[in-house]
């Protein structure tokens, strides 16, 4: 069974420019989630999606960030325009239902210049 | 107060040695408790889950769960030098009055197993 997986694994982009990154979560995993780590600090949740639908975005920072969740598979987080506060690692999650444990993905590092 | 604590290391144990690791939480309500394990550049890689009070072993590892003291810890037998990484603990914390949560992560125990 092939796990979480995302794209890019590595971006950096100058301030203001817009930045795409995917996610395609294991396979029949309803549950997904996207979570991002700054320098030196803990891992915050930003999101989650039940299917298509977004349960609770909560930690979307502001909104210049934009998730989406096409037909309930994978997933993308969109940033425009991009800040230097915005770097960081972008790591996705998914689970079969909201109470299993989350399985994450190797994350995305996005450097803003 | 952070939501989730862990002791701030870095922690240092010989090979072989028992490694422990803690973890206090703030919300009573928080259900779910997990360890993560990070190696450097790597995703976190879930190796305990623990729901109810007492403990929980796994192989070399065993998770112990306190709800009246809001602790949780993971202890490491038999260290070995490949489990040198960051150490992670999670609490499944539900968003209000509602049955969906998140995980809110402690921010991580950095654990070195020398020869």
């Amino acid at each position: 069974e092939a796990g979480v997986t995302q794209f890019p694994s590595h971006s950096v982009i100058e301030k203001g420019q817009t930045v795409t990154l995917r996610c395609d979560p294991i396979s029949g995993h309803d549950n997904l989630y996207w979570y991002r780590r700054v320098m030196g600090k803990e891992i915050k949740f930003l999101l989650h999606f039940v299917k298509e639908s977004k349960q609770d975005e909560s930690g979307m920072p502001n909104n210049r960030f934009l998730a989406e969740r096409t037909g309930g598979t994978y997933s993308t987080l969109k940033v425009q325009p991009a800040e230097l506060e915005d770097s960081g690692v972008y790591f996705c999650a998914s689970s079969q239902d909201r109470y299993n444990e989350q399985f994450f993905g190797p994350g995305t590092r996005l450097t803003v210049l | 107060q952070k939501e989730v604590e862990q002791n701030s290391g870095p922690l240092s144990v010989p090979e072989g040695a028992i490694a422990s690791l803690n973890c206090t939480y703030s919300d009573r309500v928080s259900q779910s408790f997990f360890w993560y394990r990070q190696y450097s550049g790597k995703s976190p890689e879930l190796i305990m889950s623990i729901y109810s009070n007492g403990d929980k072993e796994d192989g070399r590892f065993t998770a112990q769960l306190n709800k009246a003291s809001q602790y949780v810890s993971l202890l490491i037998r038999d260290s070995q030098p490949s489990d040198s990484a960051t150490y992670l603990c999670a609490v499944f914390m539900y968003a209000g009055g509602t049955s969906y949560g998140k995980l809110t992560f402690g921010q991580g125990t950095i654990l070195t197993v020398h020869p």
